[in-house]
């Protein structure tokens, strides 16, 4: 039982490319979660998924898109790479019944 | 719109003693849930207790504990007997009604050896 995993740990992108960080989790959760956390600053959400071919934009969904084709795989998509991204992105995954969320380790991403 | 507040952004203490982490919350839902998330130098998000809202006995989980005051809208998380290991930024969060967490900017947790 791997959990929540992400890759890449690291990343750097030059300014207008393109990437998809990838997350998986085992754990058969309906809902996962991607957030991305500033320096100094507490976690905001990009985008979430209450379960496969269902996904809602959260607070911060500008520059990111998302898809959700099976239970366990949630990727997330950067387009036209900025600086303004910069930062770590976490991904989660969690029970409706528990309503606690299980974090990957996160990727590390700049943009120069 | 539902806000999560941590009015500490650093806090220090002795091994061995008590320390007491605060966070204050805003929201209009009659049930929800709070958590404490820990999240250490290797930057992995661990969660530490969680508090459902309809419950007032106050959640433990081993040295860790939660003081709830639902009418003032307060959640602080104590740390007992605090051990080196426990030195991380702890951040509070709030589960709105779309299942979405509102967090806190977070505390720095110091421990003196």
């Amino acid at each position: 039982n791997a959990g929540v995993t992400q890759t890449p740990k690291f990343r750097i992108l030059k300014i207008g490319q393109s990437m998809t960080l990838q997350c998986t989790q085992d754990m058969n959760h309906n809902y996962m979660y991607w957030y991305r956390q500033d320096p100094g600053m507490g976690l905001k959400l990009i985008y979430y998924s209450v379960g496969a071919g269902i996904t809602d934009k959260g607070e911060v969904p500008n520059g990111y898109n998302v898809s959700r084709s099976t239970t366990e795989d949630f990727p997330l998509r950067l387009e036209l790479a900025a600086p303004s991204q910069t930062s770590v992105y976490f991904c989660a995954s969690g029970y409706t019944s528990t309503y606690e969320q299980y974090f990957g380790p996160g990727t590390r991403l700049t943009v120069t | 719109a539902q806000t999560v507040t941590q009015s500490q952004p650093e806090m220090s203490v002795q091994e061995a003693e008590t320390v007491t982490l605060s966070c204050t919350y805003d929201t209009s839902e009659s049930d929800y849930y709070l958590f404490w998330y820990k999240q250490p130098p290797s930057r992995q998000m661990i969660l530490v207790i969680r508090q459902e809202a309809y419950k007032q006995q106050n959640a433990t989980e081993n040295r860790f504990s939660v003081n709830f005051q639902k009418a003032a809208k307060s959640f602080s998380l104590k740390i007992s007997d605090s051990q080196l290991g426990d030195a991380a930024m702890y951040f509070c969060a709030a589960m709105d009604s779309n299942y979405q967490l509102i967090w806190g900017a977070g505390t720095k947790l110091i421990i003196k050896p």
